[in-house]
């Protein structure tokens, strides 16, 4: 099975920064590396899908990249709606794998 | 608009059975294969089982494999989760969701959740 280390595990940053977290694959998965947002009580969220692919009607901030196995997303200047917690998931191979998640806060 | 809206799930007793159903509308359901993830609580996303777009397959995490049943009916655009000889660990919010496309696709479309409470 593929396992996702996702990195830091929680995040503090202020309205207008940029934040990059990052995606670790225990082996190659190409770029089949998706990231989720998601805040409590709501559905999950796709932002990007196949490593840097904005999902469409996500704001332009976000952005994805990496293959193999590192993988980041980056969110230039942080709007308040952006506080929430982020997932990378990889469909390489079955079972379908989430990381453990990176919280950003306010 | 494309919608997936859940029901079923609440409090369960240890080694008792529950179903979570997961409707869909606003697209071609039988066109896609479908999923359900879970978020215990604290926890992050896990997933838990697929279905094929035609209900000829199914795959399961190894949590759950032999307790949980995913099946669909794709004439009343249905999803369906059966749980069974349910365990405190199963205690989760339970998602359903569509691939975006054929494949190794992630998920574009999620339910709102609902709450399953073993106890």
């Amino acid at each position: 099975d593929i396992h996702l280390t996702q990195s830091p595990s929680s995040l503090s940053a202020s309205v207008g920064d940029k934040v990059t977290m990052s995606c670790r694959a225990s082996q190659n998965i190409a770029t089949y590396l998706h990231w989720y947002q998601h805040k409590p009580g709501k559905a999950p969220q796709l932002l990007v899908y196949a490593a840097s692919t904005l999902q469409t009607g996500v704001p332009s901030r976000f952005t994805g990249g990496g293959s193999g196995t590192d993988f980041t997303l980056t969110i230039n200047s942080l709007q308040p709606e952006d506080f929430a917690s982020y997932y990378c998931q990889q469909t390489y191979t079955h079972p379908v794998s989430f990381g453990g998640g990176t919280r950003l806060e306010i | 608009q494309v919608h997936l809206v859940q029901s079923g799930g609440g409090l369960v007793q240890p080694g008792k059975s529950v179903r979570l159903s997961c409707k869909a509308s606003g697209f071609n359901f039988g066109s896609y294969g479908m999923h359900w993830v879970r978020q215990a609580p604290g926890k992050g996303l896990e997933w838990v089982a697929v279905i094929a777009k035609d209900g000829g397959y199914g795959d399961y995490a190894d949590a759950v494999k032999g307790r949980l049943t995913i099946s669909r009916d794709n004439s009343k655009n249905i999803l369906f989760l059966d749980l069974n000889n349910v365990r405190t660990e199963d205690t989760a919010v339970y998602y359903c969701a569509k691939d975006r496309l054929t494949g190794a696709e992630p998920f574009d479309l999620w339910g709102q959740g609902t709450m399953v409470v073993v106890s």
